[in-house]
């Protein structure tokens, strides 16, 4: 059974549109959610992130938004912008593991201009 | 932003062979990690290594893989002998306190042919 779920493997949206990136989790242990976004030919880069103590966290253009009683999360970015096109991977740990992430299969995002 | 380097970015190697893939982490970082992910397929642990020692390992990480850091120099994956199934991008981590952010390198390609 798939720890990390990411619900699309595909997102193509406009320029100027807010895109939104889904992901649900089976472990009710795990407590930090972190996005990373990953261009071709780089590894993955921590985008944002967010601890289940909270319900959302904002950073610039990019907000998560999490449900702990669901047990999903969503990753918004505002205003989308060609160079956003990525693949994002939405992961999960829990405290007691000393940085051991479980990935989702990852969105590749298509922003058109 | 920090940099984690990966060398080589892609080995191909004879089933059988031993492979040697090396990573330079962080300078400061004390956390190392090796993740795997087979073409398609999300990125999976494999192994975390802290103090000289190994601390987590998943069920991926077989007999055949052992990992080291001598004397503070490359963190190494070693695979001996290589299978089939060992051809996938590996990406090595690292972070500074473990449950922080982990950066990542841009992956080596294995092929074992």
């Amino acid at each position: 059974q798939q720890q990390v779920r990411q619900s699309s493997q595909s997102l193509t949206v406009w320029e100027g549109e807010t895109a939104i990136l889904n992901c649900s989790y089976e472990n009710s242990a795990f407590d930090y959610f972190p996005w990373y976004q990953q261009f071709p030919g780089e590894g993955p880069a921590l985008l944002i992130a967010i601890r289940s103590v909270s319900d959302k966290k904002e950073d610039g253009r990019f907000t998560i938004f999490f449900n702990k009683r669901e047990k999903n999360l969503s990753l918004h970015i505002k205003d989308s912008q060609p160079g956003d096109s990525a693949t994002y991977f939405c992961a999960a740990s829990s405290n007691t593991n000393t940085g051991k992430l479980t990935f989702g299969d990852g969105t590749v995002l298509t922003v058109k201009p | 932003g920090p940099k984690v380097l990966q060398i080589p970015s892609h080995q191909i190697i004879d089933m059988g062979q031993m492979v040697t893939l090396n990573c330079d982490p962080v300078s400061n970082h004390l956390y190392f990690y090796w993740y795997k992910q087979i073409l398609g397929q999300q990125m999976e642990f494999l192994v975390n290594f802290y103090n000289g020692k190994v601390m987590e390992k998943s069920k991926l990480f077989k007999d055949q893989f052992s990992v080291e850091r001598p004397d503070g120099s490359y963190f190494t994956l070693k695979i001996q002998p290589t299978a089939l199934e060992d051809s996938a991008v590996y990406f090595c981590a690292s972070s500074f306190l473990g449950v922080d952010t982990l950066y990542f390198g841009a992956g080596t390609r294995l092929s074992v042919l």
